[in-house]
């Protein structure tokens, strides 16, 4: 059974500062690693997307992936209220000969003005 | 370009009715994945289509189906509705299937209500 771990939350943090979101998965054959964005009442939205260990910058996105440690996680830099939503890690790989997008249950990040 | 569109965005059906949900990929998108979300379990696959074949599937029984048309184009079927199908579901698209390294962007999902 391939599982996801997130830290439920909520991650409160003020704005301007950063937010860092953890994310571990069970499965050492996996392959490719996903964060996704959810407001509430809305569907997932794609943020970032890693596939070799090591650090991916987009904007003031950052994912990290540790293969050995079977370790991702995405900061958040400068954290606007913009960004306080629901934060889903994702991980796709194969199990019981089925491969798929595993999500953790997410993280919910609050940023107080 | 256009994302991913699916209808009804909203429905209500009793206990033991059936429904069928759409999904159209975005342009040039070959794979479709379908995923149930509910406050309790998250967000949990149901299966993936590519070239109008089931290419995986997920832990749900059978009385969740789906099939994909030629024109990439999918439906989701559930028979027999149980409360406990009351969830929001989601379509995504991606280029085409087999690698992780392809992305998948979600529709706006339809919330499924069962009574």
């Amino acid at each position: 059974q391939k599982e996801v771990e997130q830290n439920s939350g909520p991650l409160s943090v003020p704005e301007g500062a950063i937010a860092s979101l953890n994310c571990t998965y069970s499965d050492r054959g996996s392959q490719s690693f996903f964060w996704y964005r959810q407001y509430s009442g809305k569907s997932p939205e794609l943020i970032m997307s890693i596939y070799s260990n090591g650090d991916k910058e987009d904007g003031r996105f950052t994912a990290q992936l540790n293969k050995a440690s079977q370790y991702v996680s995405l900061l958040i830099r400068d954290s606007q209220p913009s960004d306080s939503a629901t934060y889903l890690c994702a991980v796709w790989g194969s199990g019981a000969g089925s491969y798929q997008l595993t999500f953790g249950k997410g993280t919910k990040l609050s940023v107080i003005p | 370009k256009a994302g991913v569109t699916q209808t009804p965005r909203y429905l209500i059906k009793t206990r033991g009715q059936q429904v069928t949900l759409s999904c159209s990929p975005i342009s040039g998108h070959r794979s479709v994945s379908w995923y149930q979300q509910t406050p309790g379990q998250g967000l949990q696959f149901l299966f993936e289509y590519f070239s109008e074949t089931q290419r995986n599937k997920g832990n749900f029984p059978g009385r969740f189906s789906g099939r994909q048309f030629s024109n990439s184009r999918s439906e989701m079927n559930v028979s027999t509705l149980e409360l406990g199908d009351s969830a929001l579901y989601l379509c995504a698209s991606s280029l085409a299937w087999g690698q992780g390294t392809y992305e998948q962007y979600f529709g706006p999902g339809t919330r499924l209500t069962v009574t």
